[in-house]
């Protein structure tokens, strides 16, 4: 099983600033099969980024993800009010087929 | 709009059964994976099973396997997890996700349903 670590737990900024997340895979995963997922108290997950760098429907460009092998990035480039949350890595593998996911970072305004 | 919600949850003791619902709308149901996934303050988010668009392919994580099962109906547009022999440890927000070829993640999430399993 593939585990993923997410760093830092918590990341405290202004809007305004630059948020880098960090997402380590404990072996190599697919960029086609590497996720972001956005999370708000008492919301579901939203996706946010998918194979790595592709942007889902609706999501603003200030979200980008980078990123290959067994580390990867979700970078948002001016933080804005609604985009404190926590933010979750996944990935899936086909062998056996399952899906994991990080353990989160909660980005919170300083 | 895409929209799923979910239902059926509830407090259940142990060794007992529940069965999950997710209706759908919005979207062709019939053409894409859908998966249950949940979540809990310990162990945070949890992938629990896949299946196809036909049924043709079901996936349980190891957790669950040989004690919950899958199923949809295409026709209702709605997607089931039948659990059975409940553990403490199944205690949690259960929520049915679609996914796609394209993103291989969970497009979209419905809003949860609780179950809570305790004596």
């Amino acid at each position: 099983e593939i585990v993923l670590t997410q760093s830092p737990g918590t990341l405290s900024l202004s809007p305004g600033e630059r948020a880098t997340l960090s997402c380590r895979a404990s072996q190599s995963v697919s960029s086609s099969y590497l996720a972001w997922h956005q999370q708000k108290p008492g919301q579901a997950p939203r996706l946010l980024i998918y194979g790595t760098t592709n942007r889902a429907a609706g999501i603003p460009d200030r979200f980008s993800g980078s990123g290959s092998g067994t580390d990867f990035t979700l970078t948002i480039s001016r933080l804005e009010p609604e985009d404190f949350a926590v933010y979750y890595c996944q990935q899936y593998s086909s062998s056996p087929r399952m899906y994991t996911f990080g353990q989160g970072t909660k980005l919170e305004i300083k | 709009e895409v929209q799923l919600v979910d239902s059926g949850g509830g407090l259940v003791k142990p060794g007992g059964s529940l069965r999950l619902s997710c209706a759908a709308s919005g979207f062709t149901f019939s053409s894409y994976t859908m998966n249950w996934v949940r979540q809990t303050p310990g162990k945070g988010l949890e992938w629990v099973s896949s299946i196809s668009s036909s049924s043709s392919y079901i996936y349980y994580a190891d957790s669950v396997k040989g004690r919950f099962t899958i199923s949809r109906d295409n026709a209702k547009n709605s997607l089931y997890l039948q659990m059975n022999s409940l553990l403490a440890e199944d205690t949690a927000l259960y929520y049915c996700a679609s996914s796609t070829v394209t993103t291989m993640s969970f497009d979209y999430w419905g809003q949860g349903t609780l179950v809570t399993v305790s004596s």
